[in-house]
């Protein structure tokens, strides 16, 4: 089973630049989220989705870009990189909660190191 | 808002007990998760309490008091790979449905 699947997994950017970080799951899940891990802190919530269509700011969206066109795909873009956007980024997605036994449950993609300097 | 605490860090010897206590704060509250997380990785689910009261895995149980808003993970037989950083985190009723929002986390070290 591939899961969550995010690229890639480790990028280096100059200020300025504009990239986007993939995502894809395979579980059919309606929710998908990002978030960011900067060292030694927690993960806060930048974009979520609840459906193609459908997205909505975080608690840190500023900078960043969302889109949701499939149930599968879930991709994240920084606009004009800044080295405060160093950090880890994880997609992670859930199932439905009425719908899917898994609607309580995140799964993770392996992380995305970005370094911007 | 959502807001959650736990110790920062918490540590403990192999073969010993730890709890890593959280407490949240927040509205349309569906239930509390833990997760673990080894450095360099991703967060990996461990349970969760969608009820009041103990849920057992293994060597994890968590336990749930809705009405103190309040959460424990309890680690029994403590092994070296338990060091981790461990996340609660709260799943919640928003505009579309669901969300989540995560404590801080606590680092626990196991020593020898």
């Amino acid at each position: 089973n591939a899961g969550v699947t995010q690229t890639p997994k480790f990028q280096v950017l100059k200020t300025g630049q504009s990239m986007t970080l993939q995502c894809a799951q395979d579980m059919n899940h309606e929710y998908m989220s990002w978030y960011r891990q900067d060292p030694g802190m927690g993960l806060r919530l930048i974009h979520y989705s609840v459906g193609a269509g459908i997205t909505d700011q975080g608690e840190v969206p500023n900078g960043y870009n969302v889109s949701r066109s499939t149930t599968e795909d879930f991709p994240l873009r920084l606009l004009s990189a800044a080295p405060s956007q160093t950090s880890v980024y994880f997609c992670a997605s859930s199932g439905e909660t009425d719908r899917d036994r898994s609607g309580n449950t995140i799964y993770f993609g392996e992380g995305s190191w970005l370094t911007v300097v | 808002g959502q807001s959650l605490e736990q110790p920062s860090e918490v540590t403990a010897v192999e073969g010993a007990i730890v709890q890593i206590n959280c407490t949240y704060q927040t509205s349309g509250f569906y239930g509390l998760s833990w997760y673990q997380q080894h450095d360099g990785g991703a967060p990996t689910f461990l349970s969760y309490n969608g009820l009041d009261g103990l849920e057992e895995t293994g060597r994890f149980s968590s336990f749930l008091s809705r009405s103190d808003s309040y959460g424990y993970l309890l680690l029994q037989e403590l092994q070296m790979k338990d060091s981790a950083s461990y996340f609660c985190a709260v799943r919640f009723r928003d505009n579309y449905g669901q969300n989540f929002v995560f404590g801080p986390g606590t680092r626990l070290s196991v020593l020898p």
